[in-house]
């Protein structure tokens, strides 16, 4: 079935560092595949999404690209800030099929940044 | 605009007690799903459902029910309670549910602890 691989944290880095999240998965098809932020105490927030192969989703200077050939949606940021501390899920949603458009998560990677 | 509101915010129950927890969509949103957290885990699809009829389950139990009503507000039902039902339930709402790449709207969750 369809799954979704994230990098172990937690990450610790220091301000202006650049962050890595790796992130794989596996999917029958052309899934859609976003990146969510949950900041301490709040919900889930969209950060960013990429629908087909190639696309770059961005967002408050986050990126991620769709790589179909090695099944990989890595996010990155060139310069972290101390607001940027929080949870990172990394998610893939069935485009086929009766549970279209729901979200498969990968366990989530804590975030850390310090000043 | 309001966001997507859940309630209650927490709940205490014991075990074989059953819970109900109750969600609202953002105005115009048709769409319902439910996801489980479990602490330190990414969220899991239990159910969606858009225009009062359910879309997809998730791999949980029967004890799971959920429905939609005409105003698109949606109730979670969990019966005969374990304690492993401990989790943070969260709900998100979209437009039309199913679109490729639609994004789903979360609420900040209802914290039931199974004691």
């Amino acid at each position: 079935g369809n799954s979704v691989t994230q990098m172990e944290g937690p990450v610790t880095l220091s301000e202006e560092a650049f962050l890595t999240i790796n992130c794989t998965y596996t999917a029958t098809g052309y899934p859609s595949l976003f990146w969510y932020v949950q900041y301490p105490g709040e919900g889930l927030q969209l950060l960013l999404k990429a629908t087909k192969a190639d696309d770059k989703g961005s967002n408050k200077g986050f990126e991620a690209t769709y790589r179909k050939e090695t099944t990989s949606f890595h996010l990155e940021k060139g310069s972290v800030q101390v607001s940027d501390s929080a949870v990172y899920f990394c998610a893939l949603s069935d485009n086929y099929g009766g549970s279209q458009g729901n979200l498969i998560f990968g366990k989530g990677t804590k975030l850390s940044v310090k000043p | 605009d309001a966001g997507v509101t859940q309630s209650p915010t927490h709940l205490i129950k014991t075990r074989g007690q059953h819970v109900t927890l109750r969600c609202s969509p953002i105005s115009g949103h048709k769409s319902v799903s439910w996801y489980q957290q479990v602490l330190g885990q990414g969220p899991q699809f239990i159910f969606q459902y858009y225009e009062k009829e359910e879309r997809g389950r998730g791999n949980f139990p029967d004890r799971f029910s959920a429905r939609q009503f005409p105003n698109y507000s949606s109730e979670l039902n969990v019966n005969a309670l374990l304690l492993g039902d401990s989790a943070l339930y969260l709900c998100a709402s979209s437009r039309t549910g199913g679109t490729v790449g639609s994004e789903q709207f979360f609420g900040p969750g209802t914290r039931l602890t199974v004691l």
